[in-house]
């Protein structure tokens, strides 16, 4: 079965430095998809980046990127020049084979000083 | 705007009043789901639905039912709801990329 390790139960980083949260995953199939999400003290969940198994670049989108080392099985989530509105839940998610469920790493709470 | 919405947003209950959260989504996605999300466990699936009349068990499925008669709804139904059920619930809706996409949650105490 699918497995996500988030082991940073809290970070801390001061703005506009860059921080990464790490993530990693147990799967023996070889199509995957690896997913970060943020979650705010209001509670949504908000899609932030997506990374296939077979892609061969890193995903990036905006001040994200995944840091996606396959033979590792780690997919570790990269914030460049973090704001204050950054603080938050991250999970870090891999979708299971028959796009039936994502399966949620506990997550990692960042906090953004000043 | 596309977006995935629940009703309502926060729910205090007691033990044993059924109760329905609604959800719905404007996107025509085929697929949808439930999650609950525990303090130190992260989402778990509760129910999903590949398309209309479609249903599923994910891994907490005990004591929750659900409904897809139309594309657009999912609805999260509690029977007999009891304090361990107290959680944030998410609905979700997929497009055919494998994106799911998460409503702004219900948070529902039983007491």
């Amino acid at each position: 079965a699918q497995k996500i390790t988030q082991t940073q139960p809290g970070m801390f980083v001061q703005e506009k430095e860059a921080v990464t949260l790490d993530c990693t995953y147990d799967t023996s199939d070889q199509s995957y998809g690896l997913f970060w999400y943020k979650q705010p003290s209001s509670g949504e969940m908000i899609f932030l980046i997506y990374q296939g198994s077979y892609d061969e670049q890193n995903a990036t989108e905006g001040r994200y990127s995944l840091n996606f080392q396959k033979a590792r099985k780690s997919a570790n989530l990269v914030i460049s020049a973090s704001q204050l509105g950054d603080s938050a839940m991250y999970f870090c998610a891999m979708r299971e084979p028959g796009f039936q469920k994502l399966v949620f790493g506990t997550g990692t709470r960042l906090l953004v000083s000043p | 705007e596309a977006q995935v919405t629940q009703n309502p947003r926060y729910l205090i209950t007691v033990t044993g009043k059924k109760l329905t959260v609604t959800c719905s989504q404007n996107m025509n996605h085929e697929y949808m789901s439930w999650y609950r999300q525990d303090p130190g466990l992260g989402l778990r699936q509760i129910y999903y639905s590949m398309n209309v009349e479609v249903t599923d068990k994910g891994d907490v499925p005990e004591g929750y039912k659900v409904s897809r008669k139309e594309k657009r709804n999912f609805p999260l139904i509690l029977e007999s709801p009891s304090p361990n059920q107290t959680s944030l619930y998410f609905c979700a809706s997929k497009e055919p990329g494998g994106t799911q996409y998460f409503g702004p949650g219900t948070r529902l105490l039983v007491l």
